[in-house]
């Protein structure tokens, strides 16, 4: 069965600070998305990583993709407050579908 | 565009009623994904199309959902008889599997159910 998993589950930061969110998964892919979701919203897509060794930046954020070790990284670079969302990774397991991991709730503290 | 559009925005419904949920995909996508979020259980594929056909609907939790895709402009998802166990945000997705070689899901802004 394939595992998306993602870690740490809950974030809670300071503003400025840096931190680092994982997303491993179980299944052989070469795409992976990231999505963002505020409270009561929707999903909203962040990056997509089409290869190995793909990375992605858009200003305080940025994503990595080994598909090797079968793993994601969504970097945080000096955290501002208006990043506190709900981050989810989802890996293409072909035929247009994909699997989302649990997600993680950032809270950054000003 | 007019990214994806979902209907109604909020469902309060009482156990034992019908419910219909409406979705209007990005046009041009010809993918379209039903999806089920929860606290308990996140994000849940439920069926998804690829031009109008059902291609996996092996997340529909029961035989008392259904889902259809008359056209490439408009889907349904349907409940009944609806239990307060379906109390949900359901979203609508679209992707072109034109646009190769990713394929980018742009989801509607859901529709909040509410089972009594």
């Amino acid at each position: 069965e394939l595992k998306v998993e993602q870690n740490p589950l809950f974030l809670s930061m300071q503003e400025g600070k840096n931190y680092t969110i994982y997303c491993n998964y179980s299944t052989t892919s070469d795409r992976l998305y990231w999505y963002r979701q505020d409270p009561g919203k929707s999903l909203e897509s962040l990056f997509v990583l089409l290869s190995n060794g793909a990375v992605k930046q858009e200003g305080r954020l940025m994503a990595s993709l080994d598909t090797k070790a079968r793993l994601s990284t969504l970097h945080i670079t000096a955290a501002v407050h208006d990043l506190s969302a709900t981050y989810f990774c989802a890996v293409d397991i072909g035929g247009n579908k994909l699997v989302f991991g649990a997600g993680t709730i950032l809270r950054v503290k000003s | 565009d007019a990214g994806v559009i979902q209907s109604p925005r909020h469902e309060v419904t009482e156990m034992g009623q019908e419910v219909t949920l409406r979705c209007k995909p990005i046009s041009g996508h010809d993918y379209l994904f039903w999806y089920r979020q929860t606290m308990m259980r996140g994000l849940e594929l439920l069926i998804y199309f690829n031009n109008n056909v059902p291609i996996d609907d092996s997340g529909m939790p029961e035989d008392r959902f259904s889902a259809k895709m008359p056209n490439a402009s408009f889907s349904t998802l349907k409940i009944q008889p609806s239990e307060p166990r379906d109390s949900a945000v359901y979203f609508c997705a679209s992707s072109s599997g034109r646009r190769l070689p990713y394929n980018e899901q742009f989801f509607g802004p859901g529709t909040r159910l509410t089972v009594l």
